[in-house]
């Protein structure tokens, strides 16, 4: 276990349905992320929290609209999600002062099928 | 943004020999982290490099800086079947990861 959990860790839906991916960290950590990857393309970095401010969004499209209440949870809304939306998305965390030496504790990720 | 380029892309080894991943950087790097990801799994951080010609160990995997600061490298010597999985490099700008595409190694028993 790295202390970062995700939930759920497989979800199935419809381009019409809305659901939320949540992530928690007990490593007591003050950064968080949102990856994406899928088969075609590298670990895409989505959103960065720091202090449970937004500090990064990478050109996400605005169907995915992240959360984050407190240092230890994130989450990401979902609605009205295309095919090529797919993919494992996995959420991270990291000491967040700042540092160039941070390293990343990743979560399992959640596998996302929308059909 | 820049990115980090990986070669190769797919790695078979014959179980028991030597191989070398790359990743390259068109810019100047503060640092380099490696991550290596089992099938079904998630990334796990292994190193970070930081010195120019840095080079660290552990076990069989060796792990270089350039000089210049604008590439890395893993070697890994007597692979072993739990070598398999896909070896990421990632630079790092303040709390901020980019990935490289990954080396995805095959094992051959």
């Amino acid at each position: 276990e790295t202390g970062v959990t995700q939930t759920p860790r497989h979800l199935v839906m419809g381009m019409t349905n809305k659901k939320s991916l949540k992530c928690e960290q007990h490593l007591g950590h003050n950064a968080m992320y949102w990856y994406k990857q899928s088969a075609k393309k590298p670990l895409e970095l989505m959103f960065v929290y720091n202090f449970k401010e937004q500090t990064e969004n990478n050109s996400v499209p605005s169907r995915f609209s992240p959360e984050c209440p407190n240092s230890s949870h994130l989450f990401l809304h979902l609605h009205t999600l295309q095919p090529e939306d797919s993919a494992l998305y996995l959420c991270a965390s990291s000491q967040g002062l700042g540092q160039i030496n941070e390293k990343l504790f990743f979560g399992s990720g959640t596998q996302l099928s929308v059909l | 943004g820049q990115q980090v380029m990986q070669i190769p892309q797919y790695q078979h080894v014959q179980e028991g020999e030597d191989f070398t991943t790359y990743c390259n950087s068109s810019t100047t790097l503060s640092n380099i982290q490696w991550y290596k990801q089992r099938p079904g799994g998630h990334p796990v951080f292994l190193i970070q490099l930081v010195k120019s010609g840095e080079v660290k160990k552990q076990k069989r995997l060796t792990f270089q800086f350039g000089e210049a600061k604008k590439n890395s490298s893993l070697h890994i010597t007597a692979t072993q079947t739990t070598d398999v999985g896909t070896y990421f490099c990632a630079k790092a700008a303040g709390n901020k990861l980019t990935f490289g595409g990954g080396t995805r190694v095959l094992v051959k028993p």
